[in-house]
């Protein structure tokens, strides 16, 4: 069974601060990995990655793959109070059919 | 921009009372889904549907759900007789194609409450 393991799974920091969340995964047939930003309710899409070693990058946000690792990080630099929220990886393995698979998130707090 | 619509935003049933929650997915979409996110826990697969028929289902999915596209636009999940464990966030999503994968687009979910 697919497996995606966030931490930390709480963080608070001030703003201006830069944060790094990670996410490791196992699976028995990548296809890509996902991270998303839930604040209130739906999650909204971040990134995909489907390389390893490739940054992307959107703004402050920025994510990296490392499948030799099976892991991937997601960067906010100068972090703001409107970063606050849950963000959560996400597995896309084999099947035709493209589920995902999350992790259990981490919750970053940014207090001013 | 496109975007999945869900309703009702909140539904509030009694215990062994049925459900129907609507989903209109992305019009040029092939692919959907739902899942659940129970308070305070992870989202989770619940089922795929392709083609007019379900194309993969989780443990959770049991003879109690049932997903139909009754036309070319909604897609709904039925919950036959609702437990309290059925409480929860439910999302839809879909993606236009495999070939053409980016993201899957997520609603904004329906909030159940079974009483």
């Amino acid at each position: 069974e697919d497996k995606v393991v966030q931490s930390p799974l709480s963080l608070v920091v001030h703003e201006g601060d830069t944060v790094t969340l990670n996410c490791s995964y196992e699976v028995t047939n990548f296809r890509s990995l996902l991270w998303y930003k839930q604040e209130k309710k739906a999650p909204t899409f971040l990134f995909m990655l489907t390389s390893s070693g490739i940054e992307k990058k959107s703004g402050r946000l920025s994510s990296i793959l490392d499948k030799k690792e099976l892991s991937s990080i997601l960067n906010i630099t100068a972090t703001q109070t409107g970063d606050s929220a849950i963000y959560l990886c996400a597995l896309n393995s084999g099947g035709s059919n493209y589920k995902l698979t999350f992790g259990k998130g981490t919750l970053l707090t940014v207090n001013p | 921009e496109p975007e999945v619509t869900q309703t009702p935003s909140h539904q509030v049933t009694q215990m062994g009372q049925e459900v129907i929650l609507r989903c209109v997915p992305i019009s040029n979409h092939l692919y959907f889904y739902w899942y659940r996110q129970i308070l305070g826990q992870k989202v989770e697969f619940l089922v795929s549907f392709y083609n007019n028929e379900i194309s993969e289902k989780s443990e959770i999915f049991d003879d109690q759900f049932s997903v139909e596209r009754p036309d070319g636009s909604n897609f709904t999940l039925k919950i036959r007789s609702t437990k309290l464990e059925d409480s929860a966030m439910y999302f839809c999503a879909s993606i236009p194609s495999v070939e053409y994968y980016n993201e899957q687009f997520f609603g904004p979910g329906t909030r159940l409450t079974v009483l």
